[in-house]
């Protein structure tokens, strides 16, 4: 149990476009869903938290302008990387929880802008 | 703020013998939550081991065991019998209990390399 999905699992995209990254709990009905970034062999940067249903709580320093997230539903959560640029090429990765629950990751997305 | 920190970027370790990764954190809190997770190559994190705070006995998976010392805000990972499998970087992790969001506070993460 507690599997979560990413889609896609590589992008690459021109500079000025929109990304759109797919985070979903297949198993499970998340709470709550986390969207990170890794830069190789870093650390993983927690983004922001989105809780169904509401607006998401960014971490200092992320435009949230830029990192769009939506939470619609208890299984789907989706960052879109608005007008992206080399620099926001990174790997994206999302976990899923219930309240008060061990996070569950998601296989990661590769982001490469040109 | 609470901090994670492993002052081992790299380990290595022969195939079938035993390896242990440090992991301090600092915390005013009394409810919380530490974790030990894998990534491998692939990228994809594996959550290895999971200790409640408020629990004195050490948690064991397997051949992944982790001494907690509460007192000294410490929380290590013993692998025994290391595998070829093993090879990923590994991060500890703090969460706070209590009704948190559950953000995770991570490690800058320990790369263990396992030697046939």
């Amino acid at each position: 149990g507690a599997v979560v999905s990413q889609h896609p699992s590589r992008v690459i995209c021109k500079s000025g476009t929109s990304v759109k990254i797919e985070c979903r709990s297949l198993d499970f009905q998340a709470t709550t869903m986390f969207w990170y970034r890794q830069f190789p062999k870093k650390s993983l940067m927690l983004m922001a938290t989105s809780n169904e249903g509401s607006k998401a709580t960014y971490e200092q320093g992320v435009e949230k302008d830029k990192f769009l997230i939506n939470h619609a539903s208890l299984t789907l959560s989706t960052l879109t990387v608005t007008s992206a640029h080399p620099e926001d090429s990174s790997f994206y990765i999302c976990s899923a929880a219930r309240t008060g629950d061990t996070q569950y990751f998601g296989p990661g997305t590769r982001l490469t802008v040109l | 703020a609470q901090t994670v920190t492993q002052s081992q970027p790299e380990m290595s370790v022969q195939e079938a013998e035993t390896v242990t990764l440090s992991c301090t954190y600092d915390t005013s809190e009394s409810d919380y939550y530490l974790f030990w997770y894998k990534q491998p190559p692939s990228r994809q994190m594996i959550l290895v081991i999971r200790q409640e705070a408020y629990k004195q006995q050490n948690a064991t998976e397997n051949r992944f065991s982790v001494n907690f010392q509460k007192a000294a805000k410490s929380f290590s990972l013993k692998i025994s019998d290391s595998q070829l499998g093993d090879a990923a970087m590994y991060f500890c992790a703090y969460r706070a209990g209590g009704t948190s969001y559950g953000k995770l506070t991570f490690g800058q993460g320990t790369i263990l390399t396992v030697h046939p």
